[in-house]
Formats: C-alpha cells, structure tokens, sequence
C-alpha cells in the first residue's frame, strides 16, 4: 500500500518561499507509470492542481503559478519536493502531495497525503 | 484553458439515487475522474476514466459520460457519502489536471 506524507513549514512570510516535502513509502517513486503530483485547496474552497513531475526529472506546471513553483525529486530519498516563491496570503492552503496514474493521454490521482496546511502570514 | 462546471450542492433523500454532473465543451471527448472529499480529509479517488471503480470503492458508485456532461451517479444513497465530489480531467492539449469547483452532496 502506498502511503504519501507532506511534511514542511506550517507558517511562512509573505514574499519568502514556501517549501514542502512529500515523502513516499510502501513503494519506490520510480516504479511504474507513475507522475508525482502536488495540489492545494484554500479553505472552503476547490482543489486546484500545482504541477507534477515524472522521476526523469521532467515537469509540467500550472499556467498560473509556474512563474513561481518549482518541483524537484530526490529518488534516493523516496521524496519529491514542492517550492512557491513570493508567496502572499493568497496561497494559504492545504497542500496535498498525490501520485498521478499516467494512463495516456489521461492521467488521475491514485493515492494522496493527508495534506498539510500552510499558512502565509506575518 | 479548459473548464469544468459543477453544481455547488445537490439534496437527496436515503435510499435514493444522487446524480452529480461535470459539464466541459465536449468533455465526452476526455475520460473524466470522480473523487470523495469529507471534511477534513484528502480526496478518494472513486470513479476513474468515466466509468469505472478503483478497488473497494461500492459498486453504487457510477459514472458515465457523453456529449458535454459527464455524471457521478450514486445509487442507494448512505448517510456516509455527505461529502464534496469533484470532476477531474486532464487537459492534454495544455498538459494540465482541471478540476471542477465541487459539489456538495448533502443527505437529507
């Protein structure tokens, strides 16, 4: 059973970077046909993708944050990381890290973190 | 870029059928994913390319899809599924994930 585990700062500036981890277990992130994936949700509100990353390396963003994300993997360390740049109270989140079933030319959402909630403030 | 557009809530009795629809220009076209959200949880996926069910979710759980709507079913509903339902497609000609805003099924 694969298990996702987001782990990072609950508090962050506004302007600085905020940056999280997800760590896989039950499993190894370069097994199989498998993205890794990071989305948030406001509270109250809709789930809205961030990005994803294959375990080559290569990346896809959201058109509205991709002047501001970056999503790296350490495949030593069975962990994909997540970096949002000049953060303001906009991005107060639950952030989720997924696995993202690459089932062509679809993809879906597998297993999930329990999510972690970020919150941008002063 | 590509929209999905959700119903904010949908009411129904126990034991009756619940019907929650994703409406996208030609989404027929794509295949479309379902995910259960309760409160203070992480999303389940629970129907995935239209129609069909990841391991353990209730076959009372369905989906189907054509034209421009795709629908999450859920037959003989519990008390247990009140929760936020969310469409998924992925956006190849962009490479993205869209999600649709949600919908709030409430048992009466």
């Amino acid at each position: 059973q694969v298990q996702l585990q987001e782990s990072g700062p609950g508090l962050v500036k506004p302007s600085q970077t905020l940056s999280l981890t997800c760590t896989v277990s039950g499993g190894s992130i370069s097994s199989g046909s498998y993205y890794w994936s990071w989305i948030r949700q406001p509270a109250g509100k809709g789930l809205e993708w961030i990005g994803r990353i294959y375990t080559s390396g290569s990346t896809n963003y959201n058109p509205s944050l991709k002047s501001r994300v970056t999503i790296s993997v350490d495949t030593s360390k069975n962990q994909f990381s997540l970096k949002l740049s000049s953060v303001t109270a906009a991005d107060t989140a639950v952030y989720y890290c997924a696995r993202l079933i690459a089932a062509r030319p679809t993809y879906y959402f597998d297993y999930w973190g329990q999510g972690t909630l970020v919150t941008v403030s002063s | 870029s590509y929209v999905l557009t959700q119903p904010p809530s949908v009411s129904v009795a126990p034991g009756q059928t619940a019907r929650i629809t994703c409406g996208g220009n030609n989404i027929g076209s794509k295949s479309v994913h379902w995910y259960q959200q309760k409160p203070g949880q992480a999303p389940v996926l629970v129907v995935y390319d239209d129609s069909d069910r990841p391991s353990g979710i209730p076959e009372r759980f369905s989906g189907s899809n054509s034209g421009n709507t795709a629908t999450l079913t859920i037959s003989r509903v519990e008390a247990g599924d009140e929760a936020d339902y969310y469409c998924q497609v992925w956006d190849s000609s962009s490479d993205l994930g869209v999600f649709g805003g949600g919908t709030k099924l409430t048992v009466l």
